[in-house]
């Protein structure tokens, strides 16, 4: 049961920008950083956004991430049909002593 | 670049211990900014956190596990491992290792993963 809490589903259309969000605690996105991954159909998770807002190399300018107080947002814009995966947030929460992982949103492109 | 890769049985029978082990290369298990860890992923279901452990044995456990976890490292083969004991149908996932940064704890880099199917 996650207590990183995501939409299950989200969907837009080619070019569009959508925001996938995630709620938590202040044992965890409220006092640390967050991070975003991405799987695609099929494959294993990858890393999509790091330390809030960072991206790794290779990751389209596309997407963005942003933290206010115990919510964080992942945003893509330009949206495209390979960008069609379900995403999880994920944070350190001091309770745990471990890493959550949000339940997961799958993006749907029209 | 740094690749990990999992191997183990693909199928496990109730009751039984689940052992994997993940082998990493182009890149040092002995590296001290990085926990080594392990995910499960259910069939239709979201990411799980397990486990991680250092380079020097010290491990964390996801605490809804603990009881029937163990992770080890070898570092003389750059491998380390995954016990998961008294398994039941619950315990069927991919099962993913992947290296954990320790100052924003990110999974930077994943294996494949590997699907354990628990059966008898």
């Amino acid at each position: 049961q996650s207590v990183l809490t995501q939409a299950p589903s989200v969907s837009g259309t080619p070019g569009q920008r959508v925001t996938i969000s995630c709620s938590g605690s202040s044992s965890n996105i409220g006092s640390k950083t967050v991070n975003w991954y991405q799987q695609l159909p099929g494959t294993a998770p990858k890393l999509l956004i790091y330390s809030s807002y960072q991206r790794p190399s290779g990751v389209p300018d596309r997407f963005s991430g942003s933290k206010s107080g115990t919510s964080a947002s992942l945003a893509i814009s330009g949206l495209q049909s390979e960008d069609e995966a379900d995403y999880y947030c994920a944070a350190w929460d001091g309770s745990l002593k471990g890493v959550l992982f949000g339940g997961g949103t799958k993006l749907t492109v029209l | 670049q740094v690749q990990l890769q999992e191997s183990g049985p693909g199928l496990v029978k109730p009751s039984q211990t689940l052992s994997l082990t993940c082998t990493v290369s182009s890149g040092s298990l002995r590296s001290g900014a990085h926990y080594w860890s392990w995910i499960r992923q259910r069939p239709g279901q979201g990411l799980e956190w397990i486990g991680f452990i250092y380079y020097s044995g010290t491990g964390f456990y996801n605490p809804s596990l603990k009881s029937r976890v163990t992770i080890l490292v070898d570092t003389s083969k750059n491998q380390f491992s995954l016990e998961l004991s008294s398994v039941t149908a619950a315990d069927t996932a991919v099962y993913y290792c992947a290296r954990l940064t320790t100052e924003d704890f990110y999974f930077d880099y994943w294996g494949q993963g590997t699907l354990v199917t628990v059966s008898s």
